[in-house]
């Protein structure tokens, strides 16, 4: 089947420090590629995507690559704000097996000042 | 409003009660999607509909569970008999697109169920 595995959380990073979050994934096609960001009190948005193996998705200083060698599209920022502090999601989607998103469980990232 | 909006945001069961959850998606959007986020997980799939026609409810856990969207806009979750285990956010996305191809959905910020 179709999965996404990321990091668990919490990441507790002070201001202006380097982000990452891994993510891999397991696909019986070829995916595209999803970061999903959830702010305190809002909807899931959104972030970035990749839709083919090396591509690179970025979004407001955040980017990810799409590495179909290693499975992999893990997120970063060189320096977070602590605005950035939100749930991330990564997620997959196979145009061949429907249309829904499958997610990862969510990394919780808290950015202090 | 310009984006989806969800009723009741807080709903409180008693076990073995029915409840339904209202979804208003993004006005002309075409593709409608339900998901349930239990506690500290991501969000699972339920169902997916493609203007009133439900295409996808290989997600949905038991008979226990319907959904619809008559006129092709609104859409309601019905949960029957409620348990424990659907203790959950429900989490209703809406996309422009047939199929959501570009993978952007516009989600609401949920109906966060506890049957108690």
């Amino acid at each position: 089947g179709n999965s996404v595995t990321q990091m668990e959380g919490p990441v507790t990073l002070s201001e202006e420090a380097f982000l990452t979050i891994n993510c891999t994934y397991t696909a019986t096609g070829y995916p595209s590629l999803f970061w999903y960001v959830q702010y305190p009190g809002e909807g899931l948005q959104l972030l970035l995507k990749a839709t083919k193996a090396d591509d690179k998705g970025s979004n407001k200083g955040f980017e990810a690559t799409y590495r179909k060698e290693t499975t992999s599209f893990h997120l970063e920022k060189g320096s977070v704000q602590v605005s950035d502090s939100a749930v991330y999601f990564c997620a997959l989607k196979i145009k061949a097996a429907g249309n829904k998103l499958t997610f990862g469980g969510g990394t919780r990232v808290l950015v202090k000042p | 409003g310009a984006g989806v909006s969800q009723s009741p945001r807080y709903k409180v069961a008693k076990r073995g009660q029915d409840v339904a959850l209202r979804c208003d998606p993004i006005s002309g959007h075409v593709s409608l999607f339900w998901y349930q986020q239990a506690l500290g997980q991501g969000p699972e799939f339920l169902t997916y509909f493609q203007n009133e026609a439900q295409l996808d409810k290989s997600g949905l856990p038991s008979d226990r569970f319907f959904a619809e969207r008559p006129e092709g806009s609104v859409s309601t979750l019905k949960i029957q008999r409620t348990q424990q285990e659907d203790s959950a956010v429900y989490l209703c996305a809406s996309s422009l697109e047939r199929g959501a191809n570009t993978g952007e959905l516009f989600f609401g910020e949920g109906s966060r169920l506890t049957v108690l």
